[in-house]
């Protein structure tokens, strides 16, 4: 049983460029979160999926960034001109109902030049 | 607003000693509360969770008790081993809905044979 899958594992952008991250989640998993760990930080919450709905952006600057979870397909969260400050570990983690802890995926690492 | 606050890192212990990492939060509610662990370079795992005053949650040696008089979750385990080095996150959510994650900021454990 495939865990929560994210990819790509690394991805380097260079300022201005776009930034597609991927997450496939657990089977079964119809719940998305995206966290974002900046370096010696925790994870900061961002955003709340379900299948093609945003529940909660609460924690996504409001200019740049996007998500989404079509019907079929992984969620993607998109970053728009990336500037070096984007540079981090995003997170995504699934769980099957909103009420049960959340398995996560092991990052994409983020890094602009 | 909710937040976790445990104690900085790095923890250095001697294979088989005892460990304990403190963590305190505030909340509005009444959250539940989790460790999770992340071992280089992969995603979180949760390793133990309790959802209410004096709850205990355990797994793999490791426990931590709810302590709603003290809002603390600290994490203990008697003996480490060399295979638990990682960075350990306290966390919480609030009840009654969807679980927005707040982390405290990590803190790593080393353990040196």
């Amino acid at each position: 049983n495939a865990g929560v899958m994210q990819n790509p594992r690394h991805l380097v952008r260079r300022r201005g460029q776009e930034a597609r991250l991927r997450c496939s989640p657990m089977k079964g998993h119809s719940h998305v979160y995206w966290y974002r760990q900046l370096p010696e930080e925790g994870l900061k919450f961002m955003v709340y999926l379900q299948k093609e709905n945003i529940i909660d952006e609460s924690g996504m600057p409001k200019e740049r960034f996007s998500a989404e979870f079509p019907k079929e397909g992984p969620s993607i969260l998109r970053i728009q001109q990336v500037v070096r400050g984007d540079s981090a570990a995003y997170f995504c983690a699934s769980s099957p109902t909103e009420n049960q802890p959340q398995h996560f995926g092991d990052g994409t690492r983020l890094s602009i030049l | 607003g909710n937040s976790v606050t445990q104690m900085e890192g790095p923890v250095t212990l001697s294979e088989e000693a005892f460990l304990t990492i403190n963590c305190t939060y505030t909340a509005t509610g009444y959250p539940s509360l989790f460790w999770y662990v992340q071992y280089p370079g992969e995603g979180l795992q949760l390793l133990l969770k309790a959802t209410k005053a004096d709850d205990k949650g355990s797994n793999k040696g490791f426990e931590a008790t709810y302590r709603k008089e003290t809002t603390s979750f600290h994490l203990e385990k008697g003996s480490v081993q060399v295979s638990d080095s990682a960075v350990y996150f306290c966390a919480l959510s609030e009840g009654g809905g969807y679980q927005k994650v707040t982390f405290g900021t990590g803190t790593k454990l080393q353990v040196i044979p």
